[in-house]
């Protein structure tokens, strides 16, 4: 079993719908961060959270400590949101693997018009 | 300007071959990465230099070696070329190696095909 689990892993949904993609973990954490990747390959950092909750326009992360999950919402969702979203976490501030990520196995999103 | 560039973007070629990826960062960052993507889009860290001190080595073969002149590059050298080495290979770069600051910007991958 990974370290960081996410589901749904494939989701499709139709323009305008709320989606929730998760992502639990089974490591301690310094902060999680969820990424993006578009059909063209490359990556892009969406947020970086350690607690509670994050907003980016239609973009609202949150997470629970104490639970060790986190949520990537997309609010209005919009064709130009397919992309695949991937959750990572960070070790433990001070920890010998400082920096080294682990992913979650990602989640596609398609929304269709 | 592109924050993480890396070259080529897409290189192909035969088994038993030599290669090597280029990556550099002009973000002023201490910290860079590379990382491996599967065919199914899994991420995996592969390396990462602090200031061009290797910090991170994961169980990678030794065909691939990571070499980093300055703190703003870091190349990969892939000996011996396998077929299982066809990926992409992403570079990243953060600020500090850690803590609460790390937010990681990544290149814009590397699709290596061995043939």
């Amino acid at each position: 079993k990974n370290e960081v689990e996410q589901s749904p892993q494939n989701l499709t949904a139709q323009e305008g719908e709320f989606i929730t993609i998760n992502c639990s973990y089974s490591v301690g954490i310094s902060a999680l961060h969820w990424l993006q990747q578009h059909p063209g390959g490359g990556i892009v950092s969406l947020f970086m959270l350690s607690s509670g909750k994050k907003k980016h326009g239609r973009l609202i992360a949150t997470i629970n400590i104490q639970e060790k999950h986190s949520s990537l919402h997309i609010t209005a969702s919009h064709p130009r949101d397919s992309a695949v979203y991937i959750c990572a976490v960070g070790p433990p501030w001070g920890s010998s693997n400082t920096g080294k990520l682990i992913f979650g196995q990602g989640t596609t999103l398609q929304v269709k018009p | 300007d592109t924050a993480v560039s890396q070259t080529p973007k897409y290189l192909v070629t035969q088994m038993g071959n030599d290669k090597s990826i280029k990556c550099e960062q002009n973000l002023g960052h201490d910290t860079m990465y590379w990382y491996k993507q599967d065919s199914k889009k899994f991420l995996k860290i592969m390396f990462s230099y602090n200031n061009k001190e290797l910090i991170i080595n994961e169980t990678v073969p030794n065909r691939f070696s990571p070499k980093s002149p300055d703190k703003a590059h870091l190349n990969l050298h892939i000996n011996s070329l396998e077929l299982g080495d066809s990926a992409v290979y992403f570079c990243a770069s953060s600020l500090l190696a850690g803590g609460p600051t790390y937010e990681q910007y990544f290149g814009p991958g590397t699709r290596l095909t061995v043939t």
